[in-house]
C-alpha cells in the first residue's frame, strides 16, 4: 500500500515568517511530487509539482525534492495570514493518479 | 476557461435513498477522478477513468457506490442506498493526458440523515 504521511499540524508561524512543510513517501519508484492548498470550505487548487531532486521556486513558494531520502518539502517564505490553508503533498501512481497525504494545517498569524 | 463543474454543490437526504452526483470534467482532460474528502480519513480516490474507461475503482467502498462515464464530458457517482455514514465532500477532479496534474471542481456536500 503506498503511501504518503503528513503531519497534521497545526503548524502556527507569524507573519514574515517562513513556513515549512513537509511530506514522506513510502514508494521509492515515486517520480512526480505535488503540492495542493485547501481553504476551509473549498476544493484543492495545485501550487507546485516537482519532478527532479532538489529545489524549485515559484514566487514565495519552493518545493525541495529528495528522492534518497523519500521526503518532499515546501517552504513559503514570508508567510502571510491569507496562506492559512490546509496544504496537500500529493504523489504520482503509477497509472495517472495520485496518492495524497491528509494534509497539514498552516495557520499565520498576523 | 470553465473549470471542472459539479452538481449538485449541496445534498441533503434521508438514509436509504439513491444520491447521484454530477461531475463535467474539463474540455479536453482525458481522466477524471472521483474523490470523497472527510476530517477523520482525509482525501480518498474512489475511482478513476481514463478515456471514458473506468481503471481503479479499488477506492469505492462497496457495492452501494457506482459510478459511470457515459462521455467524455460527463460523470456520475451513484450511492444505493445512501447511509449516514456516506455524509461528506465528494469532489471530481480531471487531468489532461500525459500529465498527472489534477484541477479539482468545487465538489459536492453531502448530508445523509
Amino acid at each position: 500500500q503506498k503511501e504518503v504521511e503528513q503531519n497534521s499540524g497545526p503548524l502556527s508561524v507569524p507573519e514574515g515568517a517562513i513556513a515549512s512543510l513537509n511530506c514522506t513517501y513510502s514508494d521509492r519508484g515515486s517520480q512526480s511530487f505535488f503540492w495542493y492548498r485547501q481553504y476551509s470550505g473549498k476544493s484543492p487548487e495545485l501550487i507546485m509539482f516537482i519532478y527532479s531532486n532538489g529545489d524549485k521556486e515559484d514566487g514565495r513558494f519552493t518545493a525541495q525534492l529528495n528522492k534518497a531520502s523519500q521526503y518532499v518539502s515546501l517552504l513559503i517564505r514570508d508567510s502571510q495570514p491569507s496562506d492559512s490553508a490546509t496544504y496537500l503533498c500529493a504523489v504520482g501512481g503509477s497509472q495517472g493518479n495520485l496518492i495524497f497525504g491528509k494534509g497539514t494545517k498552516l495557520s499565520v498569524k498576523p | 476557461d470553465a473549470g471542472v463543474i459539479q452538481s449538485p454543490r449541496h445534498e441533503v437526504t434521508e438514509m436509504g435513498q439513491e444520491v447521484t452526483l454530477r461531475c463535467k470534467p474539463i474540455s479536453g482532460h482525458n481522466s477524471l477522478f472521483w474523490y470523497r474528502q472527510t476530517m477523520m480519513r482525509g482525501l480518498e480516490l474512489l475511482i478513476y477513468f481514463n478515456n471514458n474507461v473506468p481503471i481503479d475503482d479499488s477506492g469505492m467502498p462497496e457495492d452501494r457506490f457506482s459510478a459511470k462515464m457515459p462521455n467524455a464530458s460527463f460523470s456520475t457517482l451513484k450511492i444505493q442506498p445512501s447511509e449516514p455514514r456516506d455524509s461528506a465532500v465528494y469532489f471530481c477532479a480531471s487531468s489532461p493526458a500525459s500529465l498527472e496534474t489534477q484541477y479539482f471542481g468545487p465538489g459536492t456536500r453531502l448530508l445523509v440523515l
